[in-house]
């Protein structure tokens, strides 16, 4: 069974750039979550979704950062603009659903903002 | 609220030796816990996992974890270690339906 996947592996951009990055989930994972780990940090729930809908997003700064699931499928978190303490590793999971206790983490995308 | 805190930044071993990484857990209600891996430049992989029942949890890798509800801890154990245990690892702590909040980590280094 593929894990989730996660594109790009790294990305370094400027500061007031955009970023985008792509999650896959496991095949059939209606939930998916992002979170973002800061250096020396434990990873931090920015949006969870179930299918195309959005659970939790309480911690997703809004005014920069947006993610979206259309077809509940893949997601895209973006950012725009990003600032330096935006640096960090962005972490895509998913599980079969809500009442599913696991999550099951891809590799990560480390975004550098110089 | 739910929270986790992990008592230990940092744990140096020796190889062959045992190791305990603690959490503790804060949380008005009942909660599932558990404690993750990250591999340098790699992403979380479950190693145990507290739903209910026994309070003493087998993982993968030889680690064991012991839930205790009146401390409310669930510390992580492993009677000797190896230099591949070196990692970084996470308590997490969830309810049903929510996502998993996590600890702030604790690095494991383990040295011949």
């Amino acid at each position: 069974e593929a894990g989730v996947a996660q594109s790009p592996r790294y990305k370094i951009i400027e500061k007031r750039q955009s970023v985008a990055f792509w999650c896959n989930p496991i095949s059939g994972h209606a939930t998916l979550y992002w979170y973002q780990q800061i250096l020396g940090q434990g990873p931090k729930l920015l949006i969870q979704f179930q299918n195309n809908g959005v659970v939790d997003d309480s911690q997703l700064p809004k005014d920069r950062f947006s993610a979206e699931r259309l077809k509940g499928v893949d997601s895209t978190l973006k950012i725009q603009p990003a600032k330096l303490e935006d640096s960090a590793v962005y972490l895509c999971a998913s599980s079969p659903g809500l009442s599913y206790t696991e999550a099951f983490f891809g590799q990560g995308t480390r975004l550098t903002v110089v | 609220a739910q929270s986790v805190t992990q008592l230990d930044s940092q744990v140096p071993v020796f190889e062959e030796a045992p190791v305990e990484l603690r959490c503790n857990y804060s949380s008005s209600v009942s909660v599932y816990l558990f404690w993750y891996v990250q591999y340098p430049n790699q992403g979380l992989q479950l190693l145990l996992k507290y739903l209910s029942g026994s309070t003493l949890v087998k993982g993968i890798n030889g680690f064991e974890a012991e839930f205790n509800k009146s401390q409310t801890s669930f510390h992580l154990r492993k009677p000797s270690v190896h230099i591949s245990d070196t990692a970084e690892y996470f308590c997490a702590v969830s309810q049903a339906g929510t996502a998993l909040i996590f600890g702030k980590g604790t690095t494991l280094s383990v040295s011949s």
